[in-house]
């Protein structure tokens, strides 16, 4: 079956420790996008990409970088440089979107907490 | 920039009645695409029902449809015969034409009582 499959589901950073989260889709969809997501708030976007070796900054970026070398797979690196991690992180992937409804699909997450 | 807004942290409905959750959102922009995701405990976001702007008609899946009224901004999801299953976080999205970009509203948790 076709899906998105993150991993770590859970995660856990020393301080000063880079980690990285993986992504990976089999649905052939050229844009991928990474969320977090805090108690009480909707998502925030991170990163996204529509195709492969491009991305772009997303609301809340800062402290956080991604890669593109392969359609399938979007990692996302959560960096010492990002003081408040902690939280639920969320993959999706889309057809190129555009003047288009498709919708995005989502992974099942990975909860990162600091030790 | 564009906001989502839901104005209800949380809901509560009795088995097998109805209940509307409110959505609303600010944009300068003509074309655009709605959305409403559920999140149950699992975690998972599940895509619940969408709307183009430009079609009147109000979309429907099953036991869940929107009423979309574009002048006011506005997009509640209507829940018709509640099951417990429909227990979830619901967000509602908004997606301009020309971005890719989605942009959530924080979120109405449901409670469905037995």
């Amino acid at each position: 079956d076709g899906g998105i499959t993150q991993s770590p589901k859970y995660l856990f950073r020393k301080e000063g420790q880079n980690v990285t989260l993986s992504c990976e889709q089999n649905l052939n969809h050229d844009a991928m996008y990474w969320y977090r997501q805090d108690p009480g708030q909707g998502l925030r976007l991170i990163y996204y990409s529509q195709i492969v070796n491009d991305f772009q900054k997303g609301d809340i970026a800062e402290g956080y970088s991604v890669s593109r070398e392969k359609k399938e797979s979007f990692p996302l690196t959560v960096t010492s440089a990002q003081k408040n991690p902690t939280a639920f992180y969320l993959c999706a992937s889309s057809p190129r979107q555009g003047p288009s409804n498709q919708p995005q699909h989502f992974g099942d997450g990975t909860r990162l907490s600091i030790l | 920039a564009q906001t989502v807004t839901q104005s209800q942290p949380e809901m509560s409905v009795q088995e097998a009645e109805t209940v509307t959750l409110s959505c609303t959102y600010d944009t300068s922009e003509s074309d655009y695409y709605l959305f409403w995701y559920k999140q149950p405990p699992s975690r998972q976001m599940i895509l619940v029902i969408r709307q183009e702007a430009y079609k009147q008609q109000n979309a429907t899946e099953n036991r869940f449809s929107v009423n979309f009224q574009k002048a006011a901004k506005s997009f509640s999801l209507k829940i018709s015969d509640s099951q417990l299953g429909d227990a979830a976080m619901y967000f509602c999205a908004y997606r301009s034409s020309r971005s890719e970009k989605l942009v959530f509203g924080k979120g109405t948790k449901l409670t469905v009582n037995p």
